[in-house]
């Protein structure tokens, strides 16, 4: 099983901020790595599929890069709405996993 | 525009069998190319992928759960299920379906499932 490692566990940052979150995998995904932001009571939305690619509606504030084992979401300037949890995901083999988690919160 | 709901009990017994049904509006579960998928989360905690079914009726599943995991679809009511059996309290979490196609990209609201005497 793949293993899905992000840090940190809590970002404390300020609106207008930039954030760096990272998911590190224990082998190779290619580039099959995807990110989704949760919200408390709501289902995930998927933000990022294939490491860089941005799903529909997510705004150009959110950006993916990474391959192989090393993973970054950034956001390039906090907006209100966007202080919740992010999580990765693979694909690259299964039994597909989901990283532990990074919660971006108001500092 | 798609749209997925699950639907059953938010309650179960320990011992016995977890059964969630998937309904999916604004698109057809026989549409080639996507991935019906179980996952869940427990209460507090990150995510686990329990399985999907294909659309040729095809089905993986996370190997954690596998002997007590069957996902299946009924393509006439455009439906797909989870019958987890012989839960426990470890089971408890809010149970959500989705589609995959490169990721998860329609999601239910979810479900909670309280496995509890």
């Amino acid at each position: 099983e793949i293993v899905l490692t992000q840090s940190p566990a809590t970002l404390s940052l300020s609106p207008g901020e930039r954030a760096t979150l990272s998911c590190r995998a224990s082998q190779s995904v290619n580039s099959y790595l995807a990110w989704y932001q949760q919200k408390p009571g709501q289902a995930p939305r998927l933000l990022i599929y294939d490491a860089s690619n941005r799903a529909t509606g997510t705004p150009a504030r959110f950006s993916g890069s990474g391959s192989g084992t090393d993973f970054t979401l950034t956001i390039s300037s906090l907006e209100p709405e966007d202080f919740a949890v992010y999580y990765c995901q693979q694909r690259s083999d299964w039994p597909l996993t989901f990283g532990g988690g990074t919660k971006v919160e108001i500092k | 525009q798609m749209q997925l709901q699950e639907s059953g009990p938010g309650l179960v017994k320990p011992s016995q069998t977890l059964s969630l049904t998937c309904t999916v509006s604004g698109g057809s579960i026989s549409t080639g190319g996507y991935y019906w998928s179980w996952i869940r989360q427990h209460p507090g905690k990150g995510l686990e992928w329990i399985g999907y079914i294909f659309d040729t009726g095809g089905t993986y599943y996370n190997p954690s759960l596998k002997s007590r995991v069957v996902i299946a679809a009924d393509s006439s009511k455009n439906q797909f299920s989870l019958k987890l059996t012989s839960v426990t309290a470890a089971d408890t979490a809010v149970y959500y379906c989705a589609r995959d196609e490169d990721a998860f990209d329609i999601w239910g609201q979810g479900t909670l499932v309280t496995v509890s005497s």
